[in-house]
């Protein structure tokens, strides 16, 4: 079952702080969080393993809420290099290393 | 650091022709997937592989097959395209022999079929 991310899309200005959600109906091991640039391929960001770890990438940041499945991606001061397409990638036990993709949140950040 | 390779990167397809799209990995990688995007649709897993000689079926795999015949190759099939097989195609490769690894994507493959 295909997660559910929100918003579809949200356009920022430089500076600017934004949150992705990720919701799954059904219990998760892992969450994946990938960017893609328009015409390229998708590229890794950070992996979130159930237990409500946060990680950080630079000024991007993420957190898993087991009980609500669900994965949150936090950009904070927003640059001009954060647009793209942003992509969760649900995982859950016993599947190895398969996942399951929302349908992508369009980021834009303007000058 | 070639990494993962696809080929070609751009094809186009008269309705019923038959064609394979190869991807290539030099990370010693034993998991890859096979992944169709469509616009709205995010990226939907149409076969996948867990080693050399496997192979298992994703969530889209109609009217698509694969084969695995060398650890770094991974191949896609498609026997007779038709309109609604265009899109793009990714290829990713995975380590699964230490925990929590990502997948790495090919560049993909822009396949139109008229």
């Amino acid at each position: 079952q295909q997660p559910v991310q929100s918003p579809q899309a949200v356009i920022l200005r430089e500076g600017e702080d934004a949150v992705i959600n990720c919701s799954s109906s059904k219990a998760l091991y892992s969450v994946h969080w990938y960017r893609q640039k328009h015409g390229e391929a998708p590229v890794f960001l950070m992996i979130l393993l159930k237990g409500g770890e946060q990680k950080g990438h630079e000024k991007i940041s993420a957190s898993f809420n087991e009980k609500k499945q669900q994965s949150s991606l936090y950009l904070t001061a927003s640059q001009l290099s954060y647009s793209g397409t942003y992509f969760c990638g649900t995982e859950r036990a016993n599947q190895g290393g398969k996942l399951i993709f929302g349908q992508g949140t369009e980021l834009s950040v303007k000058p | 650091n070639a990494g993962v390779t696809q080929t070609p990167k751009f094809r186009v397809l008269k309705t019923g022709q038959s064609m394979t799209l190869l991807c290539a990995q030099d990370m010693n990688h034993e998991y890859m997937y096979w992944y169709r995007q469509d616009p709205g649709m995010g990226l939907r897993l149409i076969h996948y592989s867990v080693g050399e000689g496997t192979t298992a079926k994703g969530e889209v795999p109609d009217g698509y097959n694969v084969s695995r015949l060398k650890k770094q190759n991974f191949l896609l099939g498609l026997e007779s395209a038709a309109p609604s097989q265009t899109s793009v195609y990714f290829c990713a490769s995975q380590l699964i022999s230490r925990e929590n690894q990502p997948q790495h994507f090919g560049d993909g493959t822009r396949l139109s079929i008229l």
